[in-house]
């Protein structure tokens, strides 16, 4: 089936510096990924939508500067949180449909724990 | 947009007990409600689906109903078991592809044993 590829699974930074979270579709081609932020006890929140060679669409309230994200290939889609701060610390998590069916669902990445100190 | 409510945000049962977690949705265009098991640190796991052509389906201990003219789905877990204990999260989306999945907040289920 689909397999979305995602890392790191967790990582420890900074406040003040950038990290990037990378998500790759292993076996089908994801010209659509959802990024979501989870923060503990709380739901899956969409942040913004992906799209293969155009700009991303940001949900209101993320702002776009900050969380740079990259889709520039139909199997690798980037986050980058920008000058993080201990306040972006959460779990980021990707998400593609899983094929062009809308039977076949969605697709989520293993997610990524960010730790800003 | 699409809102999507979910209830209760606990729920405790007793091992063996039948469980009940309800959603409502806000979209009337949604027409995809899958909903999710996740275990803490790990990505959600789809347990069941439904479409909206659908008014219910079943997967052995697991059931779902869909009522589109009320906007409400439901999860239905019968004969629950220690390790259905998790979250559990219902979500919507308008299931067409790169259509967003909108996901409710969430149900911490605890079955007792």
């Amino acid at each position: 089936g689909a397999v979305v590829s995602q890392h790191p699974s967790w990582v420890i930074c900074k406040s003040g510096t950038s990290v990037k979270i990378e998500c790759r579709s292993l076996d089908f081609q994801a010209t659509t990924m959802f990024w979501y932020r989870q923060f503990p006890k709380q739901s899956l929140m969409l942040m913004a939508t992906s799209n293969e060679g155009s700009k991303a669409t940001y949900e209101q309230g993320v702002e776009k500067d900050k969380f740079l994200i990259n889709h520039a290939s139909l199997t690798l889609s980037t986050l980058t949180v920008t000058s993080a701060h201990p306040e972006d610390s959460s779990f980021y998590i990707c998400s593609a449909p899983s094929g062009q069916n809308p039977r076949d669902g969605y697709t989520f990445g293993s997610g990524t724990r960010l730790t800003v100190v | 947009g699409e809102n999507v409510e979910q209830h209760p945000s606990t729920l405790s049962v007793q091992e063996g007990d039948s469980a009940v977690i309800k959603c409502t949705y806000s979209d009337s265009a949604s027409n995809y409600f899958p909903w999710y098991k996740q275990e803490l640190g790990k990505r959600p796991q789809l347990i069941i689906d439904i479409r909206s052509n659908v008014g219910e389906k079943k997967d052995q201990r697991i059931a779902v109903t869909l009522n589109k003219t009320a906007k409400h789905f439901s999860l239905h877990i019968t004969e629950t078991q220690p390790e259905d204990s998790a979250v559990y999260f219902c979500a919507a989306s308008r299931g067409e592809y790169g259509n967003k999945l909108v996901f409710g907040a969430g149900t911490i289920l605890r079955v007792k044993s």
